[in-house]
């Protein structure tokens, strides 16, 4: 158990309809990441949180947004589904930029 | 089995023998390097890292080494076993206006032959 929780673990749903996952970091990690695994992009870096702010974004769709809650959860809501968002998506949370942790991801297709 | 990329380049060792992973890496400005392991149906689980300001690090059976000139880092593993066979990431981390960021490398697949 690498300490970040990421629920659920699989998630399947259809085209055009919208979803969240949810992120709980590490004990004391205030830094969260979103990053997404498809098959022929490797680890893609999404966006990043940190203390309940964005701090980083990446190559993340206008269809995809996520937040960071006072608790330091994160959500990632994914909207307006493609066949093409069916990938693993994995959190990581860290301590500034240090010591980097996943979880064990979500894997959602999309039918 | 769950794949993280249909066309990752391929090591194929014996088991015993000594692995070596590169990684070229892409910004000059990187402060902080991984390595992490991922395993079908896992998530990356970190092996070891190193800041750049140090060239080698060693951990159990592991070794890091990094070339800053050439932007070159590559993981070393003694005595490969059947239960390294898994997928290797590098990561680099630096920071830009907009925060700090961890961008990963494309993977090698690793296969430990018994």
């Amino acid at each position: 158990d690498s300490g970040v929780t990421q629920t659920p673990k699989h998630l399947i749903t259809a085209t055009g309809q919208r979803v969240t996952l949810r992120c709980s970091p590490r004990s004391g990690d205030l830094s969260v990441y979103w990053y997404q695994q498809s098959l022929d992009q490797g680890l893609q870096f999404l966006i990043q949180y940190y203390n309940g702010e964005e701090r980083a974004k990446g190559n993340i769709l206008e269809r995809f947004s996520a937040q960071q809650f006072p608790d330091l959860h994160s959500e990632l809501n994914l909207s307006s589904l493609e066949l093409g968002d069916s990938a693993l998506y994995f959190c990581a949370s860290s301590v500034v930029g240090y010591g980097y942790t996943f979880g064990s991801g979500t894997r959602l297709t999309v039918v | 089995g769950e794949s993280v990329g249909l066309h990752l380049p391929t090591l194929s060792v014996q088991e015993g023998d000594n692995s070596i992973i590169n990684c070229a890496y892409s910004n000059s400005a990187s402060d902080y390097f991984i390595w992490y392991k991922q395993e079908s149906g896992k998530g990356p689980q970190f092996i070891i890292d190193i800041r750049s300001n140090m060239d080698k690090r060693q951990g159990q059976r592991v070794t890091v080494l990094l070339n800053k000139t050439v932007k070159h880092l590559s993981l070393q593993i003694a005595a490969t076993q059947p239960g390294d066979s898994a997928v290797y990431f590098c990561a680099e981390n630096f920071y830009d206006n907009a925060g700090n960021m961890l961008t990963f490398g494309g993977g090698t697949r690793l296969m430990v032959k018994p």
